[in-house]
C-alpha cells in the first residue's frame, strides 16, 4: 500500500498569505496525485487532479505541482473561505488518502 | 443538476449487518464510476469500495470479503452491503462519483451517512 503523508499536520496563517502544503509518497505515484479540500460538516470537494490540473470552478489561486513522491499544493494569497482541512489521494496504486493537512486561521 | 443522496446509517451492533443506498440524480450510475469513501470521526478519508461502469469491483483489505458494492440501474442507487460490522467501521460513509482521473477521482460527493457500530 502506498502511503501518504502530509506535511504540516497543522497550518495557521492569516488571509492574504501564501499558503504551501507537501505531500510526500511512500513510493513513485507518477502524477496521479489529487488534493481536495473538506470544511466541517461537509464532503470533501475536489480540487486538483493529477498534480497539476484545476477541477471545474476552482479558482486560480489554488495550484498544485510535483510528480514521483513529492507534491505541493499552494494557495497563492488566502482567502477567509480557504480554511479547512486538505487532503491529497493517490491513484498510482488503487487508492490512498495522506492524513490531512488542516489549514486554520492565525 | 448532479446529486448523490446517501441513506441506511444507524447504530448497529458488532457482527451485524447494514445495507447503504446512494441515490443519483442528474447522470446514470450505470455509466459511471461510483465509489464508497469513509471518514471515521474526527479522522482522515478511507476509500472502501469502488464499481466500475463494465462492472467490475474493487475492495480495500479492510473490508473485503465483508462489503458488497452494487448497482440497481433501474432505480439509478449505487448500494453498500455492509456485514459483520466491527467497531472499527463506524464512519461517516460518502458515495462519490469518479468524474476525472478516468473515473479515479472525484468529483461528486454525497452528504454522507453516518454507521455506528457499538454495543
Amino acid at each position: 500500500e502506498i502511503v501518504l503523508t502530509q506535511s504540516p499536520a497543522t497550518l495557521s496563517l492569516s488571509p492574504g498569505e501564501r499558503a504551501t502544503l507537501s505531500c510526500r509518497a511512500s513510493q513513485s505515484v507518477s502524477n496521479y496525485l489529487a488534493w481536495y479540500q473538506q470544511k466541517p460538516g461537509q464532503a470533501p470537494r475536489l480540487l486538483i487532479y493529477d498534480a497539476s490540473n484545476r477541477a471545474t470552478g476552482i479558482p486560480a489561486r489554488f495550484s498544485g505541482s510535483g510528480s514521483g513522491t513529492d507534491f505541493t499544493l499552494t494557495i497563492s494569497s488566502l482567502e477567509p473561505e480557504d480554511f479547512a482541512v486538505y487532503y491529497c489521494q493517490q491513484r498510482s496504486n488503487w487508492r490512498t488518502f495522506g492524513q490531512g493537512t488542516k489549514l486554520e486561521i492565525k | 443538476e448532479v446529486q448523490l443522496v446517501e441513506s441506511g446509517g444507524g447504530l448497529i451492533q458488532p457482527g451485524g449487518s447494514l445495507r447503504l443506498s446512494c441515490a443519483a440524480s442528474g447522470f446514470t450510475v450505470s455509466s459511471n464510476y461510483m465509489s464508497w469513501v469513509r471518514q471515521a470521526p474526527g479522522k482522515g478519508l478511507e476509500w472502501v469500495s469502488v464499481t466500475y461502469s463494465g462492472g467490475r469491483t474493487y475492495y480495500a483489505d479492510s473490508v473485503k470479503g465483508r462489503f458488497t458494492i452494487s448497482r440497481d440501474n433501474s432505480k439509478n442507487t449505487l448500494y453498500l452491503q455492509m456485514n459483520s460490522l466491527r467497531a472499527e467501521d463506524t464512519a461517516v460513509y460518502y458515495c462519490a462519483r469518479g468524474t476525472y482521473c478516468g473515473g479515479d477521482c472525484y468529483g461528486y460527493w454525497g452528504q454522507g451517512t453516518l454507521v455506528t457500530v457499538s454495543s
